[in-house]
């Protein structure tokens, strides 16, 4: 089946400071990577989209300059949240199109808990 | 633009009972997929179940179905044999031609021992 490794699971960051989380496809190519933030007890907001080798599509409100993101290869993209605040303190998940469920088959990361403090 | 709509917030069902999730939404398109996503206290996003808009039959997987209604835009899920561990906030889902999936706000579904 398809596997998506996002690392690291939590991560405490001081205020200033950037942070970078990876979400890699293990056994399948992911053309497409999704990246959502979501609130407890709230649903998934969708950021930005990534293709392979080519700039991200950011969300409307979404920093890009604060949200930098990454595809370079067809098994990692990033997202680095540069010069965190508290204020970015959120759980942070990505998802990859793609894999054995077909071109309507998302598989999501086991997301990542960022606290600024 | 699309929309996914899930009206009620919480939802309680006794254990071994049957429980349907409702789900709505809004589209111009006429190819698209809807899902239904379980996210569990671990917070990692499982798929349930899915259906292809132009497939009239109904999704099944073992004790989950859906009532797929296209011309009044509801996709509902039904939980047969409520089990302890189907305890979670649930989320409906559409992708339609610009592959982003657009989320419900999800429903927490409670099971009682």
């Amino acid at each position: 089946g398809a596997v998506v490794s996002q690392h690291p699971s939590w991560v405490i960051c001081k205020s200033g400071t950037s942070v970078k989380i990876e979400c890699r496809s293990l056994d399948f190519q992911a053309t497409t990577m999704f990246w959502y933030r979501q609130f407890p007890k709230q649903s998934l907001m969708l950021m930005a989209t990534s293709n392979e080798g080519s700039k991200a599509t950011y969300e409307q409100g979404v920093e890009k300059d604060k949200f930098l993101i990454n595809h370079a290869s067809l098994t990692l993209s990033t997202l680095t949240v540069t010069s965190a605040h508290p204020e970015d303190s959120s759980f942070y998940i990505c998802s990859a199109r793609g894999g054995d469920r077909g071109p309507y088959g998302y598989t999501f990361g086991s997301g990542t808990r960022l606290t600024v403090v | 633009a699309q929309t996914v709509t899930q009206s009620q917030p919480e939802m309680s069902v006794q254990e071994a009972e049957t429980v349907t999730l409702s789900c709505t939404y809004d589209t111009s398109e006429s190819d698209y997929y809807l899902f239904w996503y379980k996210q569990p206290p671990s917070r990692q996003m499982i798929l349930v179940i899915r259906q292809e808009a132009y497939k009239q039959q109904n999704a099944t997987e073992n004790r989950f179905s859906v009532n797929f209604q296209k011309a009044a835009k509801s996709f509902s899920l039904k939980i047969s044999d409520s089990q302890l561990g189907d305890a979670a906030m649930y989320f409906c889902a559409y992708t339609g031609a610009n592959s982003k999936l657009t989320f419900g706000k999800g429903i927490t579904l409670s099971v009682r021992p």
